[in-house]
C-alpha cells in the first residue's frame, strides 16, 4: 500500500497477557519509529530503527517492551505481561533516510488492558 | 535533551479570521521543526517543516509557520481559518544529532462558523 499500515487497529487484552503489534512501513523508508500516545497527550518516543538496526530504545518504559525489525521492513512491537498502564494508542511512523525527513504515521493500534 | 512546549490546550477562532497556534522548543543544536495535524481516530499527518533557509515556511492547506531563533519559537499560522481546520495540532522538534522527534502535548483548534 501507499501508506504506513498497522495491525490490529484495536486490541483488548487481559492483564498479564502478551500482545504483538505490527507495522508495515512505506516501501523504501529506511527509518522506522514507534511512539506511545496516551489520551490527551502527544506521542511519546519508544524506539527507532534504521533498516534492521535498533539505534535507540531509550523510550521503552520497561523490559516488558520489545521491538524488532529483522529484515529492515516490517516491525513488531511486543508487550509482555500487559498492565493497565500500557493502555494507549501505539503509533508507528516511517521516514526517508536522514534527519530532515518528516514522519509518515500509521493510524495506530489502540490497546486496552482490562 | 530536546523539548517542545505548546502553551495553549485550546484555541478558538471564528471562520475567516486569522489563527495562530503557538510552539516553543529547546534543543542543543540546530533544530529541525515540524507541525503535524491529527483528525479524530486518524494518524498524524505532516503539515510543514523548517530545516534551514527562509524563516517563513509554507505548507499544506494554506498553513504557514514562522521560525524565530532568538525566541526559540515556531508558531503555526493561517490568514483565514476554515471550519474544516478544526483538529488537534502537534509541534515537533528533531535535533540533527538525534533520530527521534519530540512532540508537544498538542493544541485543539476549533473554528466556529
Amino acid at each position: 500500500g501507499a501508506g504506513v499500515s498497522q495491525s490490529p487497529r484495536y486490541k483488548v487484552a487481559k492483564r498479564g497477557q502478551d500482545v504483538a503489534l505490527r507495522c508495515d512501513p512505506i516501501s523504501g523508508h529506511v527509518s522506522l519509529f514507534w511512539y506511545q500516545q496516551a489520551l490527551g497527550q502527544g506521542p511519546e518516543f519508544l524506539t527507532y530503527f534504521q533498516n534492521e538496526a535498533q539505534l535507540d530504545k531509550s523510550g521503552l518504559p520497561s523490559d516488558r517492551f520489545f521491538a524488532e525489525r529483522p529484515e529492515g521492513s516490517v516491525s513488531t512491537l511486543k508487550i509482555q505481561r500487559t498492565q493497565q498502564e500500557d493502555s494507549a494508542v501505539y503509533l508507528c511512523a516511517s521516514s526517508h533516510f536522514g534527519d530532515t525527513g518528516e514522519l509518515f504515521f500509521g493510524e495506530g493500534s489502540r490497546l486496552t488492558v482490562l | 535533551a530536546q523539548s517542545v512546549a505548546q502553551p495553549e490546550d485550546q484555541v478558538n477562532v471564528a471562520e475567516g479570521n486569522p489563527l495562530t497556534v503557538k510552539c516553543t522548543y529547546s534543543v542543543s543544536g540546530n533544530p529541525y521543526l515540524f507541525w503535524y495535524v491529527q483528525y479524530p481516530n486518524r494518524g498524524l499527518q505532516f503539515l510543514l517543516k523548517y530545516i534551514t533557509g527562509d524563516n517563513l515556511v509554507k505548507g499544506s492547506y494554506g498553513f504557514e509557520a514562522e521560525f524565530n531563533k532568538s525566541q526559540t519559537s515556531f508558531h503555526l499560522k493561517k490568514p483565514s481559518a476554515l471550519v474544516s481546520d478544526s483538529a488537534l495540532y502537534f509541534c515537533a522538534v528533531r535535533d540533527f544529532n538525534a533520530g527521534k522527534s519530540t512532540f508537544g502535548d498538542g493544541t485543539t483548534l476549533t473554528v466556529k462558523p
